[in-house]
């Protein structure tokens, strides 16, 4: 079955800086990989999205990669702020059931200032 | 417009006693979908639905029934509630041929006693 890795459960570096998100995944050929943010009790928030034939997406301080070779996307916010501070998913879609998202357990940023 | 709303925020219950949590949304979307999430395991797919009277099992289907009988609407009954479904529920949302970004209702807090 598909598995889902994101890096680290936790990740904290100071205001400014550039956080850099993994996620990897094995078993699946997706045709997209979605990122979403999740604040403390509510749910999550749809942020990008990179299709299978492309290499980065950005979106104003984001930015995704997308590497089908090493099954890798790593996930950019640049000039860091506290407010970036939350809960990070990506989900992987495609393959023979389209709509159906399989998510990985999220990487939990902080940014203090 | 709403968006995906969920009834109830909160609820406990016994164990062996039944509910539904109630999933609307008002964006005229296709498909629908109930996660649980829980601490260090992410969001897991328990059923979902690709259209008005049809629903499909996820990844963690045992225990739970769900309805389609209006495009807005997405029941899961619980038929005999167990500690093991102590959970945080979501409720998602969306359109097809839209990249499958999918939008999140404010969560359902079940605890079950």
């Amino acid at each position: 079955s598909q598995k889902i890795e994101q890096n680290s459960e936790a990740l904290n570096i100071q205001e400014g800086k550039t956080a850099t998100l993994t996620c990897n995944y094995t078993n699946y050929s997706p045709a997209y990989l979605q990122w979403y943010r999740q604040d403390p009790g509510r749910g999550p928030v749809f942020l990008l999205l990179i299709r299978e034939n492309e290499k980065e997406k950005r979106k104003e301080r984001l930015k995704v990669t997308f590497d089908t070779t090493l099954k890798q996307s790593l996930f950019h916010i640049t000039a860091s702020q506290p407010a970036d501070s939350a809960t990070y998913l990506c989900a992987l879609v495609g393959g023979s059931t389209l709509g159906r998202l399989y998510f990985g357990r999220g990487t939990q940023l902080t940014v203090w200032p | 417009n709403a968006g995906v709303t969920q009834t109830p925020k909160f609820r406990v219950l016994k164990t062996g006693q039944s509910m539904t949590l109630l999933c609307a949304q008002d964006m005229n979307h296709e498909y629908m979908y109930w996660y649980r999430q829980d601490p260090g395991m992410g969001l897991r797919l328990i059923h979902y639905s690709v259209g008005e009277g049809t629903t499909a099992k996820g990844e963690v289907p045992d225990g739970y029934n769900v309805s389609r009988l209006k495009k807005q609407n997405f029941l899961l009954g619980l038929e005999s509630a167990a500690p093991s479904q102590t959970s945080v529920y979501f409720c998602a949302s969306t359109m097809t041929g839209a990249n499958y970004e999918q939008y999140f209702g404010p969560g359902t807090r079940l605890t079950v006693t």
